[in-house]
């Protein structure tokens, strides 16, 4: 059972824009800017898209933004492209219990 | 730089799992990163099961520290996993990853491997 919970899946149409949540608590995500989303595709290494909240690493694209509201970061993925379907993943700095905790995963399905 | 897993894809219950993660591309003895390992199993959600430094320093998810013991070998650029006491729980696609302290993130993963615990 996952510390962090997130939308079993979220779709949208090409182009169009969505938004996954990921919400923890006040000794997670609400305490920490240590919150990073990966994207996976099955078969395939996890790739980090955001980290400390908001930050894309080199070669993510900017269509890709993070953001956080008291104990929930969410992950917004603007102009869908086909690519983008895939799992993706919250994790979160958690010092009281097990330092990092995931997210249940959020299947994303490009229509 | 890449990390790579390798090890048994079966495993008996009752018995210890050993895993090994190589590291190429690039030297694990630096100040700048951890090195740890993720499972997913079948259906589920990632899990973080551990982490350790180039010097041997190491942290355990709380909830599997009492099985797990991670370990370094430097002069190999491996870092390895093991797990005692198995069972169909334990059963995952384990992942290697490298954690940056500067972005504060795994950065870097495996393919991962598929450990099924049956006998």
């Amino acid at each position: 059972q996952s510390a962090l919970t997130q939308p079993r899946s979220v779709s949208g149409s090409p182009g169009q824009s969505v938004t996954i949540s990921c919400t923890g608590t006040s000794s997670d995500v609400g305490d920490y800017y240590y919150v990073s989303w990966y994207q996976h595709h099955p078969g395939k290494a996890p790739k980090v898209m955001i980290y400390d909240v908001s930050k894309r690493p080199s070669g993510v694209p900017a269509r890709f933004s993070g953001s956080k509201s008291g104990n929930t970061a969410s992950l917004t993925i603007s102009g869908l492209q086909a690519d983008d379907e895939a799992d993706y993943y919250c994790c979160s700095y958690a010092l009281d219990s097990s330092l990092y905790v995931f997210g249940p995963g959020t299947k994303v399905t490009v229509l | 730089l890449q990390v790579h897993e390798s090890g048994p894809g079966l495993v008996n219950p009752s018995e210890t799992l050993s895993l090994t993660c190589t590291v190429s591309g690039g030297s694990m003895s630096t100040t700048d990163y951890y090195w740890g390992w993720i499972r997913q199993p079948p259906g589920m959600g990632l899990e973080w099961i551990g982490s350790l430094y180039y010097i041997g320093t190491t942290y355990y998810n709380p909830s599997l520290k009492s099985r797990v013991t991670l370990s370094v070998d430097t002069s190999k650029n491996q870092f390895s996993l093991k797990v005692n006491s198995l069972t169909a729980a334990d059963t995952a696609v384990y992942y290697c990853a490298r954690f940056s302290q500067q972005l504060w993130t795994f950065d870097i993963w495996g393919q991962g491997t598929l450990v099924r615990v049956s006998s």
